[in-house]
């Protein structure tokens, strides 16, 4: 299994160019997230798929718009690029789902993809 | 809503001596609580995790840590440093169930002199 992958491993845009991130995972998890790191800040929430056909925001969503395609794959598109959006992006994935009798929030990330916006 | 405090952004330790990053939460449920170690340009692994079944958790490379309710921690100790440990680590956590999202510490960069 490979786990969680994302792609591409690193982008230089310009400000105001688009982009979208792509993350799928095999797990046949029903979780999937987005988060940005930071220095200093440790990992904050983007966006995140509870199940398929959901999305719901994080701490940090603005500027930033996700799909859920299907199950295994959560895409993060940034319409309009800005220098504050330089960052380090994960994708992860989780088992749990509301309701769950036994919570299991473990996640798994993928390797990360690291954006520079000049 | 969870909330997750790592005491300390840098500790160095010498090969050897013992390693203890520290970890607070705040939550007015029982938590669930995770420690987490990224290696350079990499993603994060998981090393622990508390899901109430113990309160002593023993992780991967000799890494344990205590949850200890009265002190609302979750510390992260190994007895003896090697090398291989230089990272950062990073403390998370939820409020359990239905609740999937975990709240990230900021880390702590472990240094090891040799």
């Amino acid at each position: 299994n490979a786990g969680v992958t994302q792609t591409p491993k690193f982008q230089v845009l310009k400000t105001g160019q688009s982009m979208t991130l792509q993350c799928a995972q095999d797990m046949n998890h029903n979780s999937m997230y987005w988060y940005r790191q930071d220095p200093g800040m440790g990992l904050r929430l983007i966006y995140y798929s509870a199940s398929e056909g959901t999305t719901d925001k994080g701490e940090v969503p603005n500027g930033y718009n996700v799909s859920r395609l299907n199950k295994r794959e959560f895409s993060l598109r940034l319409e309009s690029a800005a220098p504050s959006q330089t960052s380090v992006y994960f994708c992860a994935s989780s088992e749990a789902a509301s309701g769950r009798a036994v919570p299991r929030n473990e996640q798994f990330f993928g390797p990360g993809t690291r954006l520079t916006v000049l | 809503a969870q909330s997750v405090t790592q005491l300390g952004s840098h500790v160095s330790v010498s090969e050897g001596a013992l390693v203890l990053l520290r970890c607070n939460y705040s939550s007015s449920v029982p938590p669930y609580l995770f420690w987490y170690v990224q290696y350079p340009n990499q993603g994060l692994q998981l090393l622990l995790k508390y899901t109430s079944a113990a309160t002593l958790v023993k992780g991967i490379n000799g890494f344990e840590a205590e949850f200890k309710k009265s002190e609302t921690s979750f510390h992260l100790t190994k007895p003896s440093a090697h090398m291989s440990d230089a990272a950062e680590y990073f403390c998370a956590g939820s409020d359990g169930w239905g609740n999937e999202k975990l709240t990230f510490g900021t880390g702590t960069r472990l240094t090891i002199i040799p």
